[in-house]
C-alpha cells in the first residue's frame, strides 16, 4: 500500500542527547514536510523540502536539522539544542497537482 | 507572510445537527489552495475538503461543504447531519503556490453528543 511511514512511533530521550525520526513515502511526491503539535498551537512547521538535495527551514527550525538525500526519504533530527523536544512529531508528503498532504501516524518524543 | 486564524478553540453539536467551524487567514497571493483536515483520536491527519481560490464555486464532499469568502478571506467549513465520528480536532490550512509551504491555524476540537 502507498502512504507515510513515521518511525518510531515513541521514544523516549535524555537530555542532551540527538534522536532522529524517520520519514518514509512511497507516493513519488518530491515535496515533504515536518510539523511539530503541541496542545493548543496547532501544526507548526519545522522544515520542508520541495525536492531532493534541497529544503527550507519553517518557523520553527532551531535546535532541529533534515537531510532528503533520496526522493523516498526525509529524516528529522531532534539536537540537544532544541530546548523543550517533548513534542507529537508529524511528517507529511504532498501530491504537487491537488496540494493535499498525505500525513504519517506520527512519532511521539518525550524528553525524561 | 501568510497566517491562518481559527478563533473557535472548541465546539459542540449533536448528532443530526449541522455545525460551523470558522478560518480567517492572510495571504497577498491571488492564487491559493485552502483546506480543511481532520484529527480524530488516533491522530491520523485525514483530507477533509479543498478549495481553489481562483473557483467560485464553493466545494463540496458529501456531508462537509464549504463557505468560501474571498474578499473577506475567510473559509468556514460546514458539517451536516453530524455523527459520533465527526468527533476529532479540525484544522484549517492555507498554501500560496506550489513550491512555498503549507500552513495550519491552530485547531477547533469538535464533539458531537447523542
Amino acid at each position: 500500500d502507498g502512504g507515510i511511514t513515521q518511525s518510531p512511533k515513541y521514544l523516549f530521550r535524555k537530555e542532551g542527547q540527538n534522536v532522529t525520526l524517520s520519514c518514509e513515502q512511497n507516493l513519488n511526491h518530491d515535496a515533504m514536510y515536518w510539523y511539530r503539535q503541541d496542545p493548543g498551537q496547532g501544526l507548526r512547521l519545522i522544515y520542508y523540502s520541495q525536492i531532493v538535495n534541497d529544503f527550507q527551514k519553517g518557523d520553527i527550525a532551531e535546535g532541529y536539522s533534515v537531510s532528503r538525500e533520496k526522493k523516498e526519504s526525509f529524516p528529522l533530527t531532534v539536537t540537544s539544542a532544541q530546548k523543550n523536544p517533548t513534542a507529537f512529531y508529524l511528517c507529511a508528503s504532498q501530491d504537487w497537482f491537488t496540494g493535499e498532504l498525505f500525513f504519517g501516524e506520527g512519532s511521539r518524543l518525550t524528553v525524561l | 507572510a501568510q497566517t491562518v486564524t481559527q478563533s473557535q478553540p472548541e465546539m459542540s453539536v449533536q448528532e443530526a445537527e449541522t455545525v460551523t467551524l470558522s478560518c480567517t487567514y492572510d495571504t497577498s497571493e491571488s492564487d491559493y489552495y485552502l483546506f480543511w483536515y481532520k484529527q480524530p483520536p488516533s491522530r491520523q491527519m485525514i483530507l477533509v475538503i479543498r478549495q481553489e481560490a481562483y473557483k467560485q464555486q464553493n466545494a463540496t464532499e458529501n456531508r462537509f461543504s464549504v463557505n468560501f469568502q474571498k474578499a473577506a478571506k475567510s473559509f468556514s467549513l460546514k458539517i451536516s447531519d453530524s455523527q459520533l465520528g465527526d468527533a476529532a480536532m479540525y484544522f484549517c490550512a492555507l498554501q500560496n503556490q506550489a513550491g512555498t509551504a503549507l500552513i495550519f491555524g491552530k485547531g477547533t476540537t469538535l464533539s458531537v453528543s447523542s
